[in-house]
């Protein structure tokens, strides 16, 4: 089956220290990889993706992601954390042999505080 | 440009009760897909449209339908209305290759009571 894995509920870091927010995958194939972040009662905004190509991907907000095939993970990180940053962060996949579907993970919660 | 947009923006409605959800694509995007996300979880794909055919079926009973029209735009409807349905109705519109990225709209607050 199918599935995405954010092993942590939540993640707490400090403003100005780097943040990392864990994601893992079991999806046949190499799958396109997404990272969304959602505040609250809001919809979800993209943040990055991978395709293809450097496994270092840059997005949106001093956001970075890092694709790694042999451990099937795609990890959200970010040098130097914002009180502001703090929001629910999803990751999210596309199996390129069933790309009519998207899977989430259940999120994880970051809270940096001042 | 407007972004994907969804109406109402919250709905209560009882126990047996039939909706309808409401969704316009950004302009340019042929696809269209819903999803439901009940509190604390992540999304949950229900379905995806492109040109107006349905492309992919989530794990959802057949109370749930959709539709797309001519102008992209695409209305969910739930049928037979159960407390389980309360969630957050999200829809998402993108170009029509696999790589593209999907852009969400601010979605449907449903409650069941």
């Amino acid at each position: 089956a199918q599935s995405v894995a954010q092993p942590e509920d939540q993640v707490n870091v400090a403003e100005g220290n780097p943040l990392t927010v864990k994601c893992t995958y079991s999806v046949s194939g190499n799958p396109y990889l997404f990272w969304y972040v959602q505040y609250p009662n809001r919809g979800l905004q993209f943040l990055l993706k991978y395709i293809t190509g450097d496994n270092l991907v840059k997005g949106s907000y001093g956001f970075e992601a890092e694709f790694n095939k042999s451990q099937t993970s795609f990890h959200l990180k970010k040098p130097s954390a914002l009180v502001s940053d703090s929001a629910l962060y999803f990751c999210a996949v596309r199996p390129r042999d069933n790309f009519n579907k998207f899977y989430f993970g259940s999120g994880t919660k970051l809270n940096v505080k001042p | 440009d407007t972004g994907v947009t969804q109406s109402p923006t919250h709905l209560i409605k009882t126990r047996g009760q039939q909706v309808t959800l409401r969704c316009s694509p950004i302009s340019g995007h042929k696809s269209v897909s819903w999803y439901q996300q009940v509190l604390g979880q992540g999304p949950q794909f229900i379905f995806q449209y492109y040109e107006k055919e349905e492309r992919g079926r989530g794990n959802f009973p057949d109370r749930f339908s959709a539709r797309q029209f001519p102008n992209y735009s695409s209305e969910l409807n739930v049928n037979a209305l159960l407390l389980g349905d309360s969630a957050l109705y999200l829809c998402a519109s993108s170009l029509e290759t696999i790589t593209d990225t999907q852009y969400f709209g601010p979605g449907t607050r449903l409650t069941v009571l």
